[in-house]
Parts: C-alpha cells; structure tokens; sequence
C-alpha cells in the first residue's frame, strides 16, 4: 500500500507570493493533519480535516488555509508569504478524525526569499 | 494530555540495545503512552503504543512501569539507520486533536 504524497519535495518562493502545497493519503484514510516543523518552534499543528471540512485548527494567522476533496487528498495554501513562513511543511493521514496513529509523508521544505 | 520528559540526547554503540526513557508522572488512567520517531529530513513514524502491559512489535519493544509513570523504548539491536529524534507522546486513545510531539530524545547510533 502507497503511503503519504507530499508534493512538491521542495519549493522556493519569495515574500509576498503565494503557495500550495498538495498530500494525498494512505489509501482508505479519511482524516489528514497538516503540521509545520521550524527548528526553533517544533513540529506545530496547523490543522485536520476529515470528510471535507475542518475539524480542528491550530493557532496559525489566516494567511494558512487547507481544503480536502472527496477522495481524501488535500492541499493546503499560504497566502502573503513571510520569511518565517520557511519551513517543513508535513502532512499526515489516519484512518478517522482525531486517531493518534498518524502516517507522515516525506513533507514539503518550502524556503521563502 | 499529560506532560512528559525526556533526555535530549543519547548516544549509543551500533548492535547494541537503545534504551530510551520517558517519564509521565501525572498520566490519567486512560492515556496510552505513543512513540514516534523522526529520522532527519523526514516525516515522523509511528513506532508502537500500549497502556499498561509491556507491548512488542518488529520495531521495538515498550517497557511501562506498574505505576504508570514512567516508560522505556527498547531498540534492542540499533543500528545507525535508528539515529533519529524519537517522541514520547501520552494521550487518550484517539482523542482528537494534533499530536503535541514536544523536543524528544535525538539518539545518535555510532558504529
């Protein structure tokens, strides 16, 4: 079975422009989170979705936002892009909304200029 | 979710076993006790959970006291594709919500 799909592996981007970035799931999840890994602040929760709608957010501005279709995949955009924006983007998926066991994909480096 | 602590790094000698502790005093009754690990430049990866008993699997092997507060993972032949961050995690099963993954340990596998 295929695991998580981060793609791209790697982006480049300068402030001020914009960014997608795109997971699909473990075949069969329904639940996908979206975190952020700095080496100062960790990995941090962005947020889930589960059967196309939002469940839970974390404390992210609004320039962060995610959607997920109804085959699970999911894509998340940041809008305005800072210079602390530049991080590892990782996506995860479960079989169900607020499951513990989570599969991680490879995640997205984004390195914003 | 209860608070854990963990060392912030450890080394061990490749073949033999790693030891990893995590200590959770003021875990409830009904929190599980989860750990993943982070191999640099990855995502992180499910390693094994239990409760209360002992619990093994292909990975690794988790020692929990009676009490409950404190556990151990067992990497019982590390080997240097094991250096990696690992995370102890305690929650009620399935509860909702992230994962709050903390600092961890960074284990170092040397030859």
């Amino acid at each position: 079975k295929a695991g998580v799909t981060q793609t791209p592996r790697y982006l480049i981007k300068t402030r001020g422009q914009q960014v997608t970035l795109s997971c699909s799931p473990i075949s069969g999840h329904r639940s996908v989170s979206w975190y952020q890994q700095t080496p100062g602040q960790g990995l941090q929760f962005l947020f889930e979705y589960f059967s196309e709608t939002q469940r839970n957010k974390g404390n992210f501005p609004g320039r962060f936002s995610g959607r997920q279709f109804s085959n699970s995949r999911s894509e998340m955009n940041v809008s305005t892009l800072e210079l602390g924006d530049s991080a590892l983007y990782l996506c995860a998926s479960s079989l169900a909304l607020g499951y513990n066991i989570q599969y991680f994909g490879a995640g997205t480096r984004l390195s914003v200029l | 979710d209860a608070k854990t602590t963990q060392p912030t790094s450890m080394d061990c000698a490749e073949g033999r076993a790693a030891n990893l502790p995590c200590n959770h005093s003021t875990i409830s009754g009904n929190e599980y006790v989860y750990w993943y690990r982070q191999i640099h430049s990855q995502g992180p990866q499910y390693i094994i959970h239990g409760l209360k008993n002992n619990e093994t699997n292909e990975m690794a092997s988790l020692i929990i006291t009676e009490d409950r507060k404190s556990s151990t993972l067992i990497l019982p032949h590390a080997t240097l594709r094991d250096t990696a961050v690992y995370y102890c995690i305690v929650r009620v099963e399935n509860s909702g919500y992230a994962l709050n993954f903390g600092k961890g340990t960074s284990l170092l596998v040397t030859p």
